[in-house]
């Protein structure tokens, strides 16, 4: 396990369709992280975990999405009815508890809708 | 709401020339990290600071956190096109616990050769 990975790299979906993300961190690492990156701009927070337990929800997170990481491992991020105001880089980033520890990120994942 | 507000946004400069990046707030940070960016990829993390007033180097990279940690800085000495990238800041708020980073607008550097 060399690094936090995301599946897909790459998404184009037609608008109205429903995408899922998924997230695998480092085996270790008992949080989890989504955020969101739009074109020039740094990214934004969009939840967290604690092993499977989502702790919080930014207000960035509309009811048409949801995560989820039933086992405190992999984690996926579903948006349904996607509209074009969701075509952003979707990055995942993982971390030990406690302290100044690193985040490790992701590649992302960019979605595209059309 | 805790901001980050980062300066400038874009940076196009000759190889060899000198640089900084500001990234400043009116809230107070636990630490402060700088990442860099590829297109395409994620965040890469360069430093963390904690201490208010401390610096660190990284070859020509030298970062340094404000006496109140509400901001920062970057400073690049002889830029090389390898430098080219988005640079982020990011605070961690350490009374939260939550462990979540806020992150600045980001600086686009383009270092031409």
């Amino acid at each position: 396990d060399t690094g936090v990975s995301q599946d897909p790299r790459h998404k184009i979906t037609k608008r109205g369709q429903n995408v899922t993300f998924r997230c695998d961190p480092i085996s270790e690492h008992n949080r989890l992280y989504w955020y969101r990156q739009t074109l020039g701009q740094g990214p934004e927070f969009l939840t967290y975990f604690q092993n499977e337990a989502q702790l919080e929800k930014s207000r960035l997170l509309s009811d048409r999405f949801s995560a989820e990481r039933p086992k405190g491992s992999f984690s996926t991020l579903e948006i349904q009815r996607t509209e074009q105001g969701d075509s952003a880089m979707y990055l995942c980033a993982s971390r030990i508890l406690g302290g100044n520890t690193e985040a490790f990120f992701g590649q992302g994942t960019r979605l595209t809708v059309v | 709401t805790q901001l980050l507000e980062q300066s400038p946004q874009f940076l196009s400069i000759q190889e060899g020339e000198n640089l900084t990046v500001y990234c400043n707030s009116s809230s107070v940070f636990s630490s402060l990290q700088w990442y860099r960016q590829e297109p395409g990829e994620g965040p890469v993390l360069l430093v963390t600071v904690v201490t208010g007033g401390e610096v660190k180097k990284l070859k020509r990279l030298t970062f340094q956190f404000g006496d109140a940690r509400k901001d920062s800085s970057l400073h690049i000495t002889a830029a090389q096109p390898g430098d080219t990238g988005l640079y982020l800041c990011a605070g961690l708020n350490g009374s939260s616990n939550t462990g979540k980073l806020i992150f600045g607008q980001g600086t686009t550097l383009q270092v031409k050769p």
